[in-house]
């Protein structure tokens, strides 16, 4: 199984400061026939289900902020989100599709 | 827009069966290159997916889970569903039913949970 890192596990950022969250799969998760990242990042907030933020490491998912960005290649991944916002305050997931079984990261909390 | 429902007992015996079913509303379960998956969350921790299923039946699984799971699409009903067997405390999670427009892992769409507490 492909086990995702997150870094930091927590993290406090102030209103309208710059958070960074990152992610390192144990091998790459680079498909080297289309040069895609088979790597998602998701948002939790309290009491809800996951919500999709980026696919393919770095497509927005409709409705998402452009303050939210991913980037990242390979065995390396960043989630950033400028100019931190109250409702941002969440738990932070990756996780890959480039081989079964799915996997997720361990999570990072995210608080003001 | 797709929303998603699970249903089923919010306790479970141990070593009995746990089973849980995903009702589609606002799409069919059947149309598209769908994949509908089960995803678990213990209390305070993180993600693990259990497996899924295409509008076909084809199942892929958790090797972690495989010999206990299984999951299923019933297009009659427009619902999916999950089976574990022989649940033990470590099955207690909350259980997420969820939808990939395709054969990549995407998951965008989610019902919003259900908690399944495994405890005699």
């Amino acid at each position: 199984d492909i086990v995702l890192t997150q870094s930091p596990d927590s993290l406090a950022v102030s209103l309208g400061e710059r958070a960074t969250i990152n992610c390192k799969p144990s091998q790459s998760v680079l498909y080297s026939s289309d040069k895609r990242n088979y790597l998602n990042w998701y948002q939790q907030k309290p009491g809800q289900p996951p919500k999709l933020l980026f696919y393919w490491a770095s497509t927005r998912q409709s409705g998402v902020p452009d303050r939210f960005s991913g980037s990242g290649s390979g065995t390396d991944f960043t989630l950033t989100i400028n100019s931190l916002q109250a409702e941002d305050v969440a738990v932070y997931y990756c996780q890959q599709y480039y081989s079964y079984p799915v996997t997720f990261g361990q999570g990072t909390r995210l608080e003001i | 827009q797709v929303q998603l429902q699970e249903s089923g007992p919010g306790l479970v015996k141990p070593s009995q069966t746990l089973s849980l079913a995903c009702t589609v509303s606002g799409d069919s379960v059947s149309s598209g290159s769908y994949y509908w998956s089960w995803i678990r969350q213990p209390a305070g921790k993180g993600l693990d997916w259990i497996g899924r299923v295409s509008t076909t039946g084809t199942t892929t699984y958790n090797p972690s889970l495989q010999n206990r799971v299984t999951i299923s699409v019933d297009t009659s009903r427009n619902l999916f569903s999950l089976t574990l067997n022989s649940v033990t405390a470590a099955d207690t999670a909350i259980y997420y039913c969820a939808r990939a427009l395709n054969a990549y892992s995407i998951f965008d769409s989610w019902g919003q949970g259900s908690l399944v507490t495994v405890s005699s």
